[in-house]
């Protein structure tokens, strides 16, 4: 089976950095997601690694490394509308997905 | 572009009721799937459909039944609801491919079982 581990709450001022990580325990592994969800909404795709490294996109990016079982979202010049539920959801056989509990970052003014 | 369109939005349904919950998707998109949200959690998958004719339990199946309809269609049954069915539904679909792999999600069912 699948289990990954997110903090639940992350806290930052507008214009900052931050930073949720995401370790997971896996039996199949074949890449790391991320998606964002606002109160009230529906999960929204973010990026995706298959390989270690770091993918960048716009003010987000995303790091893995597979030998550590471990990655990373980074969220870079926080913006209030930033505020919402992040998941990091790892990808397994068929395309099928696990996803964590989900990190809820608050940025304030 | 309507991506996934999920129907109803919101049900209540009494203990015992069933109902099902439709999803299609306009991307031409092989997989489909179905999770449920419970308050302050993650998704959780209930069934899959790797591809038209195929579907597969999730992590959560009981209570649930499935049928992926034709490639665009993956509909969610609940035969006896039962208030541990409260949740919010979302359908999913996605490609399968190495690059750029993410699942595009519909709004959502909210449902209540009294």
């Amino acid at each position: 089976g699948q289990s990954l581990e997110q903090p639940s709450e992350v806290t930052a001022v507008e214009g900052a950095i931050v930073q949720i990580n995401c370790t997971y325990q896996t039996s199949g592994f074949y890449g790391l997601s991320w998606y964002q969800q606002h109160d009230g909404g529906a999960p929204t795709f973010l990026s995706y690694n298959a390989l270690d490294g770091l993918e960048e996109t716009g003010r987000f990016s995303s790091f893995l490394s597979r030998s550590d079982s471990y990655g990373y979202l980074l969220l870079q010049e926080l913006q209030m509308k930033d505020s919402a539920s992040y998941f990091c959801a790892v990808r397994g056989a068929r395309g099928k997905s696990t996803f964590g509990d989900g990190t809820t970052l608050t940025v304030k003014p | 572009n309507a991506g996934v369109t999920q129907t109803p939005k919101f049900q209540v349904l009494k203990t015992g009721q069933s109902m099902t919950l439709q999803c299609a998707q306009d991307m031409n998109h092989n997989s489909m799937y179905w999770y449920r949200q419970d308050p302050g959690m993650g998704l959780r998958l209930i069934y899959y459909s790797a591809s038209e004719g195929t579907t597969d339990k999730g992590e959560v199946p009981n209570g649930y039944n499935v049928s992926r309809l034709n490639k665009r269609e993956f509909s969610l049954r609940l035969e006896s609801a039962a208030p541990s069915q409260t949740s919010v539904y979302f359908c999913a679909s996605s490609e399968v491919g190495v690059n750029n792999y993410g699942y595009t999600f519909g709004s959502g069912t909210r449902l209540t079982v009294v």
